[in-house]
């Protein structure tokens, strides 16, 4: 099955400051890679999704993600965190293995931006 | 606002008990996912369906069980419930059985099991 792996429990950033959410995926075939934020209580929100083209994808907010093949890594990135950017932010990917393209989530990590 | 729509939002019960959560996809699409999200297991795919049809399974335990209705609508019923199975129930849904891939998410039913 394809999987995604979030080395990081939590991430902390100072505000103003660039911030970077790891992930690595193993999948067969194309990747079909996504990120998702999660705030308190709430549902998890699209942020951003890669399936071709461009190694480097915006998304909302803000942010951005790069897709490295030779590193099998898609990591989320942000020039400068805002202290509202602190939630949970899961990576995923879409596995076709099983018919449904349900998408496969990693453990997520939590992002604290301190003023 | 996603579009997806979760009862209830809150739901305290006892071991041994059925519950029912229900979930309304965004208006027109056809397929609906059901995920489980607790501290120790993270986000786990349960169940898919797609125009009423199952489609796929996750790590779906014999004692859960989903179905999805002619008005597209879906319920996971979880029965025998046990203190393991409190969690944050998530339906997301997409318009198609594959596309562009992105899921949208309701904003979950929260199970306690006492």
């Amino acid at each position: 099955a394809q999987s995604v792996a979030q080395p990081e429990d939590q991430v902390n950033v100072a505000e103003g400051n660039p911030l970077t959410v790891k992930c690595t995926y193993s999948v067969s075939g194309n990747p079909y890679l996504f990120w998702y934020v999660q705030y308190p209580n709430r549902g998890l929100q699209f942020l951003l999704k890669y399936i071709t083209g461009d190694n480097l994808v915006k998304g909302s907010y803000g942010f951005e993600a790069e897709f490295n093949k030779s590193q099998t890594s898609f990591h989320l990135k942000k020039p400068s965190a805002l202290v509202s950017d602190s939630a949970l932010y899961f990576c995923a990917v879409r596995d076709g293995s099983n018919s449904g393209y349900a998408l496969n989530f990693g453990k997520g990590t939590s992002l604290l931006v301190t003023p | 606002d996603s579009g997806v729509t979760q009862t209830p939002k809150h739901l305290i019960t006892a071991t041994g008990q059925r519950v029912t959560l229900r979930c309304s996809p965004r208006s027109g699409d056809l397929s609906v996912y059901w995920y489980q999200q607790s501290l120790d297991q993270g986000l786990q795919f349960l169940i898919q369906y797609y125009n009423g049809e199952e489609r796929a399974k996750g790590n779906i335990l014999e004692r859960f069980s989903a179905q999805q209705f002619p008005d597209l609508h879906s319920e996971l019923n979880l029965s025998s419930l046990e203190l393991g199975d409190s969690a944050l129930y998530f339906c997301a849904s997409s318009p198609r059985l594959a596309g562009s891939g992105e899921l949208f998410f309701g904003e979950g039913s929260r199970l306690t099991v006492l």
